[in-house]
């Protein structure tokens, strides 16, 4: 069966450092990946999407990246961490061809000081 | 931007049904109505979807009008972990893109 992991489970860090979540997908070959962000209170916002390795679309604007080095690994990150960056962010995958049914994973709960 | 309009808020009682209603006045034939919810502090589960037909699952119903301009989601016997945030969302055919708004926070009390 297919498996979604996301680590850290939580981190806090400080306004100006780097950051890397990761995100790995068991049991299945060329997911599409997504990258979510929930800030308190809020709803779901789309940061990126990855239709395969290497490739990388963008929804919002934002001090964030993501990069698909392998099949099934999914990485966000920042050179500097703002404040607003703060929230959940979630991974998710769907197979191809596409049924909308979109897995996420448990999620890193991210808190900038 | 999500193209659905959901009430913020709403009660049931453990053991009623829950209806969660759905506005999607723009959508277009090729859309899909997808139904997902949020336990707290977790990622969305998916629960259904559907295109004209209404659809039924273990988990829920979705009933969609005629017009396909609504939607209601139906919890056929709530129950204290139904208690979350339901997404009503529209994906096109041609998209895995899945567009989020604030959902409805669904209280399931005793």
């Amino acid at each position: 069966s297919q498996t979604i992991h996301q680590w850290p489970a939580t981190l806090v860090q400080p306004v100006g450092s780097p950051l890397s979540l990761e995100c790995t997908v068991e049991g299945t070959s060329n997911p599409n990946l997504y990258w979510y962000r929930q800030a308190a209170g809020r709803g779901l916002q789309l940061l990126f999407y990855s239709v395969g390795i290497g490739q990388i679309s963008s929804e919002v604007p934002q001090n964030l990246s993501a990069s698909r080095p392998q099949d099934r690994q999914f990485i966000l990150s920042s050179k500097k961490l703002l404040l607003s960056d703060s929230g959940f962010y979630l991974c998710a995958w769907i197979t191809r061809p596409a049924s909308g049914e979109q897995f996420f994973g448990p999620g890193t709960r991210l808190t900038v000081l | 931007d999500a193209k659905t309009t959901q009430p913020p808020s709403m009660d049931c009682a453990e053991g009623r049904a829950a209806n969660l209603p759905c506005n999607h006045s723009t959508i277009s034939g090729n859309e899909y109505v997808y139904w997902y919810r949020q336990i707290h502090s977790q990622g969305p589960q998916y629960i259904i979807h559907g295109l004209k037909n209404n659809e039924t699952n273990e988990m829920a119903s979705l009933i969609i009008t005629e017009d396909r301009k609504s939607s209601t989601l139906i919890l056929p016997h709530a129950t204290l972990r139904d208690t979350a945030v339901y997404y009503c969302i529209v994906r096109g055919y041609n998209t895995d893109k899945l567009i989020f708004g604030t959902g409805t926070r669904l209280q399931v009390f005793p």
